[in-house]
């Protein structure tokens, strides 16, 4: 089945702790991305990456890092994780943009519920 | 920069009923606009998309058309079921290649199908 799977479902953490939140898709993208989810805020980005050479920031990339070392895979790392940080992060994959078509769109996983107390 | 405005909700609706979700958006260029949909716990699935004006995205039932004139993306189901109660975005795409993939999404509106 085609997917974008990210762990864990759930987590607690506490302040300051390192943590890592993994992805991967099986679809062969080029294209991945986080976004974080906030009542009242809606989705933001955090982080892009167009293959594996390249990543870019999103709307809201402090207090995140990524690495994109292969096609399939986008960890999300919080070095130091605080309060202002718990969320609903969702990982998501997309084939290439082709100038001709537009962007196809995004495939989302399911999400990770993030909580830092 | 980009952006993407749409309705306010909660909208509550009868089933059967017509829906009309509206969605504008600024954006320089040409963006592909979409609409995607997150049933409860779950994750953003793509309902409709379209890449140029005067589109028409269309996908179980719903329908969405591409107007550059108003830039608008407005959301329309002529009947719709209680199983379509969900949480319903708009959004758009970069204009260019490094961009394409800076996805903007609205703030979301839930809607709420009665039986």
């Amino acid at each position: 089945e085609a997917q974008v799977t990210q762990n864990p479902r759930y987590l607690i953490t506490v302040t300051g702790k390192k943590l890592t939140v993994t992805c991967s898709q099986n679809m062969n993208h080029e294209y991945m991305s986080w976004y974080r989810q906030d009542p009242g805020l809606g989705l933001r980005q955090i982080y892009y990456s167009m293959n594996v050479e390249v990543t870019d920031k999103g709307d809201v990339p402090e207090g995140y890092k990524v690495s994109r070392k292969e096609k399939r895979n986008f960890p999300l790392i919080l070095e130091s994780p605080s309060p202002n940080q718990t969320s609903l992060y969702f990982c998501a994959s997309s084939p290439e943009y082709t100038p001709g078509q537009g962007f196809y769109g995004y495939t989302f996983g399911s999400g990770t519920r993030l909580t830092v107390v | 920069g980009n952006s993407v405005t749409q309705m306010e909700g909660p909208v509550t609706l009868s089933e059967e009923a017509f829906l009309t979700i509206n969605c504008t958006y600024t954006a320089t260029g040409y963006p592909s606009l979409f609409w995607y949909v997150q049933y409860p716990g779950e994750g953003l699935q793509l309902l409709l998309k379209a890449t140029k004006a005067d589109d028409k995205g269309s996908n179980k039932g719903f329908e969405a058309t591409y107007r550059k004139e108003t830039t608008s993306f407005h959301l329309e189901k002529g009947s719709v079921q209680v199983s379509d109660s969900a949480v319903y975005f708009c959004a758009l795409s970069g204009t260019s290649y490094s961009s394409a993939s800076k996805i903007i999404f609205g703030s979301g509106t839930r809607l709420s199908i009665r039986p």
